[in-house]
């Protein structure tokens, strides 16, 4: 059974800092792994997708990297800004089926 | 496109009453999924539907759980009797490819 695991569980960081969030999931026979942006209150938006053939990732400010092999995955935010505040999940979606495993998120504050 | 649609919103009723959730999928999305998320748990995979017939219904915790979807552009989640456990803020997505899901706002239910 595929487990997913998101550290830190919390982090607040001054504006302007560099940061990574990191994801590890136990199972490496994945399809594509997500990663997800949530505000309080509201409902999960797409950050970036990445497919189990790629390494990585970008949009803008962010990054995301995987290495299939050793389970992890990670989002890298540069110059991060105060709307950048909000919960991050990580989630996995297997070689079959249609649905995601989920992290538990990483709940980012970036200090003005 | 207006995105998923969900209501209600909130839902605060006693124990023991009957809930109904009910999402709108976007147009042209053949798979309709429905999450619950708590402290404890986090976002948790109840039920997924691919044109209109449930696929993945391993995650509904039990009996009192049901949902149904009678055509392509409505989903109900139906809980009874409810109970305080049952507590939690549920999702709607929906997707037609095994890319990225695109989630509603979210239900926030209080069984009281």
């Amino acid at each position: 059974k595929q487990e997913v695991t998101q550290i830190p569980a919390a982090l607040s960081v001054p504006e302007g800092e560099n940061l990574v969030l990191n994801c590890s999931f136990t199972d490496s026979a994945i399809y594509n792994l997500q990663w997800f942006r949530q505000d309080p209150g509201k409902g999960l938006t797409s950050l970036l997708l990445i497919q189990s053939s790629q390494r990585e990732q970008t949009s803008g400010r962010l990054n995301a990297s995987l290495d299939k092999s050793s389970g992890r995955s990670t989002l890298y935010i540069a110059a991060s800004q105060p709307g950048d505040s909000a919960t991050y999940l990580c989630a996995v979606r297997g070689n079959y089926g249609q649905n995601f495993v989920f992290g538990p998120g990483t709940r980012l504050s970036v200090l003005p | 496109d207006a995105g998923v649609i969900q209501s209600p919103r909130h839902e605060v009723t006693e124990m023991g009453q009957e809930v109904t959730l009910r999402c709108k999928p976007i147009s042209g999305h053949d798979y309709l999924f429905w999450y619950r998320q708590t402290m404890m748990r986090g976002l948790e995979l109840l039920i997924y539907f691919n044109n209109n017939v449930p696929i993945d219904d391993s995650g509904m915790p039990e009996d009192r759980f049901s949902a149904k979807m009678p055509n392509a552009s409505f989903s109900t989640l139906k809980i009874q009797p409810s109970e305080p456990r049952d507590s939690a803020v549920y999702f709607c997505a929906s997707t037609s490819s095994r890319d990225t899901q695109y989630f509603g706002p979210g239900t926030r239910l209080t069984v009281l």
